[in-house]
């Protein structure tokens, strides 16, 4: 079993629509999470970072951790045809060395259409 | 601001062949890593260095070597290439290597895509 889960899609929505993507993982261990956002050719960069369980809000993106059912999500407000890229999320212990024990899903290609 | 620098950006490499993939970065960041990124995959760590002189396995070591002789620079050496490490690599360099802020992250380069045939 991968240590997380994430459905690779493509998703393709209109510009405006609400975007939901999601993550599962299966270490119970995990308490960081994060979404990293890679445009076509060019390296990750974090777009969202949530400690343990709870909401994050930064503008249009909301970033939600439900440890219960050890489900990760990410909504996208108002969708941007600039929001088009690949989203992968990330999973680690709070132990040591974290980022060396990072584990990140396939991602999941978005393209946002005008 | 540079960040962080890979060369080259594309490669074909034989089977058997070597070479070497180059990372450097100008952030003065200790901690430095490779990943591989496979098609619909996530990425993978290969390596990474907690400073020069030190190094340490990651995920996916194998058919790959590491060395950090200066702060700045960080190779990564595919001796006897193969198929399977056909890939797009990526560097990556950060501050530290806990998470406690969202400012501790890792800041990636554009990456290098290999293909081995």
């Amino acid at each position: 079993q991968k240590e997380v889960e994430q459905d690779p899609g493509p998703l393709s929505v209109p510009e405006g629509a609400i975007v939901s993507l999601n993550c599962t993982y299966s270490n119970s261990a995990f308490q960081y999470f994060m979404w990293y956002r890679q445009y076509s050719r060019k390296g990750p960069e974090l777009l969202m970072y949530t400690y343990s369980s709870g909401n994050k809000e930064d503008g249009r993106f909301t970033a939600q951790v439900d440890k219960s059912s050890k489900y990760i999500s990410l909504f996208i407000r108002d969708s941007q045809p600039s929001d088009s890229a690949t989203y992968l999320c990330a999973s680690a212990a709070n132990r040591g060395s974290t980022l060396g024990r990072l584990y990140f899903g396939r991602g999941t290609q978005l393209t946002v259409w005008p | 601001n540079a960040g962080v620098t890979q060369t080259p950006k594309f490669r074909i490499l034989k089977i058997g062949q070597s070479m070497t993939l180059q990372c450097t970065q100008d952030m003065n960041h200790n901690y430095m890593y490779w990943y591989r990124q496979d098609p619909g995959m996530g990425l993978k760590l290969i390596y990474y260095s907690v400073g020069a002189g030190i190094t340490d396995k990651g995920e996916v070591p194998n058919g790959y070597n590491v060395s950090r002789s200066t702060t700045e620079d960080f190779p990564l050496r595919l001796e006897l290439a193969a198929p399977s490490q056909t890939s797009v690599y990526f560097c990556a360099s950060s501050y530290s290597m806990t998470l406690k802020s969202a400012n501790e992250k890792l800041f990636f380069g554009s990456g290098t895509q290999l293909s081995v045939l």
